[in-house]
């Protein structure tokens, strides 16, 4: 079974500080697939990253980095000098062989000015 | 159209109505997934249908939840005898290909059902 977890609820900053997002997920499969989403208030989610089980470099994207570590099962994404408009909820996801995405609990991000 | 459609974008209903929520996939894309989203929480599957066959029906929670897509486009998610319980936002997805599991799948911004 897969299983991801979100362990921070809620994440307060201020306008220009860095924000790390932690996930960390579970699976007995050696091939799998990761994700980031966000979901701001109009509902939609908007696909963020997309990770490969075999391919742990790290990727910056911007104001965005997420940092891929199988020996801890974890794929956390910072924003760097955050905004009010990256304020959302954050989803981690996880695909191994099958059609359905498991999703975390996610974690909402407020960005203060 | 550039995006998932979903209609209505809010759904009321009283207890033990049927309901029936539309989703417009991306043209051309060939899976397309339904999610429910229960308040404060992450989406969780319900079906899933390659072109109009539906592969995996797992998560459906009970046999009042109903989908179709006869056309192997727009997909109808039916829900017979609704309860307070299936209050939720009720998400679609469509991807480009099948369910090879990198595959990328974009969403609508979902139809929120309230059962009253």
């Amino acid at each position: 079974a897969q299983k991801v977890t979100q362990a921070q609820t809620e994440i307060s900053v201020v306008e220009k500080e860095d924000v790390t997002l932690d996930c960390v997920y579970e699976t007995r499969d050696t091939t799998y697939y990761l994700f980031w989403y966000k979901q701001p208030p109009s509902g939609e989610l908007v696909f963020l990253i997309r990770r490969n089980s075999f391919d742990e470099q790290n990727e910056i994207s911007g104001r965005y980095s997420w940092n891929f570590q199988k020996s801890t099962s974890s794929f956390n994404f910072t924003i760097t000098a955050s905004q009010v408009v990256d304020s959302a909820v954050y989803f981690c996801a996880l695909r191994t062989s099958g059609s359905r995405l498991t999703f975390g609990e996610g974690t909402q991000l407020t960005v203060n000015p | 159209g550039a995006g998932v459609s979903q209609s209505p974008r809010y759904k009321v209903a009283k207890r033990g109505q049927d309901v029936a929520l539309r989703c417009d996939p991306i043209s051309g894309h060939v899976s397309l997934f339904w999610y429910q989203q229960a308040l404060g929480q992450g989406p969780e599957f319900l079906t899933y249908f390659q072109n109009e066959a539906q592969l995996d029906k797992s998560g459906l929670p009970s046999d009042r939840f109903f989908a179709e897509r006869p056309e192997g486009s727009v997909s109808t998610l039916k829900i017979q005898r609704t309860q307070q319980e299936d209050s939720a936002v009720y998400l679609c997805a469509s991807s480009s290909l099948g369910s090879l599991a990198k595959n990328i799948q974009y969403f609508g911004a979902g139809t929120r059902l309230s059962v009253l």
